[in-house]
């Protein structure tokens, strides 16, 4: 069983709606990290939290904003999407905020945008 | 520019004989480099690392290289079993510019019995 869960599993939504994604880690880690897994296109990190504290943002818009209140917990929030950010979005938390450390991924949360 | 490159899309292998993913890359300053294993549905899980002071790490079936004069890096699998087939995906990793971890385009592996 995976310590790493996400939520919803499906999501679908319109360009004008706003959601949001949950990631929860249940393994005491201190790094945690938000990837989205479009068709046809590498896994691209997007943000990293190290402690709570975001160290990475791979040059995504604005309209993809992250949250971690504690190291436990992190947050996707999404508003004005493009259908184009239709894609799996992965969550994935480590002991360490370096990539020498296991990353552990959740199931992954499908988004389609109308 | 993509960094990290799997060239083969798909790979069709026998039961019980070797298996051989590979993986180039551009930046010679990467400093560690991953594969990862992903079932349909499912999450990718990390399968085996090498560090890029090394030129071999085994664990157990799983073995990947690295030649770096080469830019290059290989994960070899043997003996193949039915259970190996799902996507593999090559990632390397900049550790002195915040943990970046660039992933190539996945291998889709299949072992037929």
């Amino acid at each position: 069983e995976t310590g790493v869960t996400q939520t919803p599993r499906h999501l679908v939504m319109g360009m004008t709606n706003k959601k949001s994604l949950k990631c929860e880690q249940h393994l005491g880690h201190n790094a945690m990290y938000w990837y989205k897994q479009s068709a046809k296109k590498p896994l691209e990190l997007m943000f990293v939290y190290n402690f709570k504290e975001q160290t990475e943002n791979n040059s995504v818009p604005s309209r993809f904003s992250p949250e971690c209140p504690n190291s436990s917990h992190l947050f996707l929030h999404l508003h004005t999407l493009q259908p184009e950010d239709s894609a799996l979005y992965l969550c994935a938390s480590s002991q360490g905020g370096l990539f020498t450390d296991t990353q552990y991924f959740g199931p992954g949360t499908r988004l389609t945008v109308l | 520019d993509q960094q990290v490159k799997q060239n083969s899309p798909s790979l069709s292998v026998q039961e019980g004989r070797i298996s051989i993913l590979n993986c180039d890359y551009t930046n010679s300053m990467f400093d560690y480099f991953l594969w990862y294993k992903k079932y349909p549905a499912e999450g990718p899980t990390f399968l085996i690392s090498i560090s890029s002071i090394k030129d071999k790490n085994e664990d157990g079936r799983f073995t990947v290289f690295l030649n770096k004069s080469a830019k290059h890096l290989s994960l070899h699998i043997v003996p193949s079993q039915p259970g190996d087939s799902a996507v593999y995906f090559c990632a390397a990793a900049l550790l002195n510019q915040g943990g970046k971890l660039i992933f190539g385009q996945g291998t889709e592996l299949s072992v037929k019995p």
